[in-house]
């Protein structure tokens, strides 16, 4: 079965720095690209960025670049998210998902999230 | 970046009716697009990709259309269970952008 289990819900200080890990199973770690997706209270889905496994590259959005970085260590297939200078605003729930390949009706594939962490809540207090 | 943008923000259906939700991309994705349904308190769920291939495991009611920058999920014969948040996300340019959501509530 394919899983991915999060670290614990955090509390910290504005300011501060959290990582949040994300442990894969059930299938080969480096083969998909692992995404963060956070979500504030009461709001959507936002794309934060990705790391391709593999090779360590990381993409971000714009609104998170500069302050959060992606990594992934494949000798224990685990991939983490870290946002420095934490705000009042970065409270959130914070999500890895895997972007799987698809076979999509006509034989062709697709990319998506297919698989989901359960979620970390990350709380700015102070 | 892709703006991706879904209507409307609210729908309300009654059980047993259809749902048609909309989601507009600023450029053209091709068919390069999930919809996820999210319940309170649970993480996304994987719906449709490819814009219209149904993940697996999802009931044949839901339906995904469309490619370029108009799409279209339609739930039909809606369920209790089937009342929760959608979203849309392109998956053709490296910045994978979702659209804002649309919570689906009972009419």
């Amino acid at each position: 079965e394919v899983q991915l289990v999060q670290s614990g819900a955090e509390v910290k200080k504005p300011g501060a720095t959290v990582k949040i890990s994300c442990k894969v199973s059930g299938y080969t770690f480096s083969d998909y690209y692992m995404h963060w997706v956070q979500q504030a209270p009461g709001k959507g889905l936002e794309w934060m960025g990705l790391v391709d496994p593999e090779d360590g590259k990381s993409i971000y959005a714009e609104r998170f670049q500069g302050r959060v970085t992606i990594t992934a260590d494949t000798s224990i297939d685990t991939a983490y998210m870290e946002v420095s200078s934490l705000r009042s605003d970065d409270t959130a729930v914070y999500y890895c998902a895997t972007e799987g390949t698809l076979v999509g009706i006509s034989i062709d594939y697709y990319s998506a999230l297919d698989v989901w962490g359960q979620g970390t809540t990350v709380t700015v207090s102070s | 970046e892709i703006v991706m943008t879904q209507s409307p923000a609210t729908l309300s259906v009654s059980p047993g009716e259809r749902a048609t939700l909309s989601c507009r991309a600023s450029q053209s994705v091709s068919s390069n697009l999930a919809w996820y349904q999210q319940k309170p308190g649970q993480a996304p769920r994987l719906l449709i990709y490819g814009a219209s291939t149904r993940a697996t495991g999802i009931p044949a009611r839901f339906n995904g259309s469309g490619s370029g920058t108009d799409f279209t999920l339609t739930i039909s014969g809606l369920q209790s269970e089937d009342f929760a948040v959608y979203y849309c996300q392109q998956l053709n340019n490296w910045l994978r952008s979702f659209g804002q959501g649309t919570k689906l509530q009972i009419k």
